[in-house]
């Protein structure tokens, strides 16, 4: 079965810093996608980065970015500069190339402390 | 705003009854999923269309069902409701229907069985 560990249920940093949050997934499937949402008190599900098993180089958007260790299964967000509005659940989730279904994580809710 | 419409916002009703929750995709998205958010459980995969025909289901109990119409709009039915049914209902729309066509959420419907 296709699962997503998200291993830190809270994490918590302080604003302008840097943080890292955890995910690890379990497939035999070679050809996949990799997504980080975003989702904070307004209860709307974002979409913050998106990452192909294929492409070895690191997907960023601004602030966010990812370390995606294949061979490890690995695939871990970096918030840099944290900000206020960076305060929410983040879900990673994983979708293996011609299938349907998104698989989530159980989330990591993040505080940024002022 | 991710351009998916859900309605209502909000829908308290008691058990043993029957909600239709509404989606409208984002223009252009021929897909549209069903996910359900509870407090325990995460987000799971209820089942997905794709221009008009079910495409995959996920763990949809037999008193849900749902459809997509011509208009690619999509309904949600929840019947002989039960207190275990309390949760977030999110609709989701994306242009393909797998792999890495990332998926954009709406705002939900919260649900709550009294």
């Amino acid at each position: 079965a296709q699962t997503v560990t998200q291993s830190q249920p809270e994490m918590s940093v302080q604003e302008a810093e840097t943080v890292t949050l955890s995910c690890t997934y379990d497939t035999s499937e070679s050809d996949y996608y990799l997504f980080w949402y975003k989702q904070p008190p307004s209860r709307q599900m974002i979409l913050v980065i998106r990452q192909e098993a294929y492409k070895q180089q690191n997907a960023t958007e601004n602030r966010f970015s990812v370390n995606f260790q294949k061979a490890a299964k690995s695939f871990s967000l970096k918030i840099s500069d944290s900000q206020l509005g960076d305060a929410a659940m983040y879900f990673c989730a994983y979708r293996v190339q011609g299938a349907q279904k998104l698989v989530f994580g159980q989330g990591t809710r993040l505080t940024i402390n002022p | 705003d991710s351009g998916v419409t859900q309605t209502p916002k909000h829908l308290i009703t008691a058990t043993g009854q029957r909600v239709t929750l509404r989606c409208s995709p984002r223009s252009g998205d021929l897909s549209v999923y069903w996910y359900q958010q509870s407090l325990d459980q995460g987000l799971q995969f209820l089942i997905q269309y794709y221009n008009g025909e079910e495409r995959a289901k996920g763990n949809i109990l037999e008193r849900f069902s749902a459809q997509q119409f011509p208009d690619l709009h999509s309904e949600l039915n929840l019947s002989s409701l039960e207190l275990g049914d309390s949760a977030l209902y999110f609709c989701a729309s994306s242009v393909g229907s797998s792999g890495g066509s990332p998926l954009h959420f709406g705002n939900g419907t919260r649900l709550t069985v009294t």
